[in-house]
């Protein structure tokens, strides 16, 4: 199967600065997608990942304050701007493809994000 | 999407089989169940998926009710490091392909 690396993989920031996460996988993927995992809740998709054009976003989630590039199809990035202690959480990155070494979702491990 | 339910948490036996259930009375004909798992600290993994006939992989069993009403993931010998939250997802297809989570199960397998 598909091995995604996230970037970092935990960091502690100061409030109102930005972190920008990397997902970097080793095959070409067909879609790509970000979660917010919150302290000891489940998943919550930000937005999908669209190459070469603008990520489309889930409601409550804006580009403003998650700002996506996709460049191509192994890379992706997620920027949490303007940060504050709420923004603590976990932020993962999937991706979906068929056949070849990418066939279903498959996750990375997750960027820890502590605001402080 | 449809909306799955499950119970909130589960304890297991090291050794027996766990069997965790999942309510998705609203699915489609073309949604399939999902099923995965996050161990503390980690990115979920697959674990199985079916669109109505029964599955079978090197990790679970999948049973599908007829009416595809609800569904069953068996984990045949739970051992502590099955202990999880477990996450029973139905995919839409109209929603490009995007998997959205519920609250999901908490196994506890004890010794």
């Amino acid at each position: 199967s598909a091995v995604i690396s996230q970037k970092p993989s935990r960091d502690i920031c100061q409030r109102g600065t930005s972190l920008t996460i990397q997902c970097q996988v080793d095959s070409q993927v067909t879609m790509m997608f970000w979660y917010r995992q919150q302290p000891g809740q489940s998943l919550t998709l930000i937005a999908t990942a669209n190459q070469g054009s603008e990520a489309t976003y889930e409601s409550g989630f804006v580009i403003d304050k998650f700002p996506i590039s996709r460049p191509n199809l192994t890379f992706s990035t997620l920027t949490v701007s303007n940060m504050s202690p709420e923004d603590s959480s976990i932020y993962l990155c999937s991706v979906w493809g068929q056949g070849g070494r990418v066939n279903g979702y498959t996750f990375g491990s997750g960027t820890r994000l502590t605001v402080v | 999407d449809a909306k799955t339910t499950q119970p909130p948490s589960m304890d297991c036996a090291e050794g027996r089989a766990a069997n965790l259930p999942c309510n998705h009375s609203t699915i489609s004909g073309n949604e399939y169940v999902y099923w995965y798992r996050q161990i503390h600290s980690q990115g979920p993994q697959y674990i199985i998926h079916g669109l109505k006939n029964n599955e079978t992989n090197e990790m679970a069993s999948l049973i599908i009710t007829e009416d595809r009403k609800s569904s069953t993931l068996i984990l045949p010998h739970a051992t502590l490091r099955d202990t999880a939250v477990y996450y029973c997802i139905v995919r839409s297809m109209e929603y490009g392909n995007k998997l959205v989570f519920g609250a999901g199960t908490i196994l506890r397998v004890k010794s």
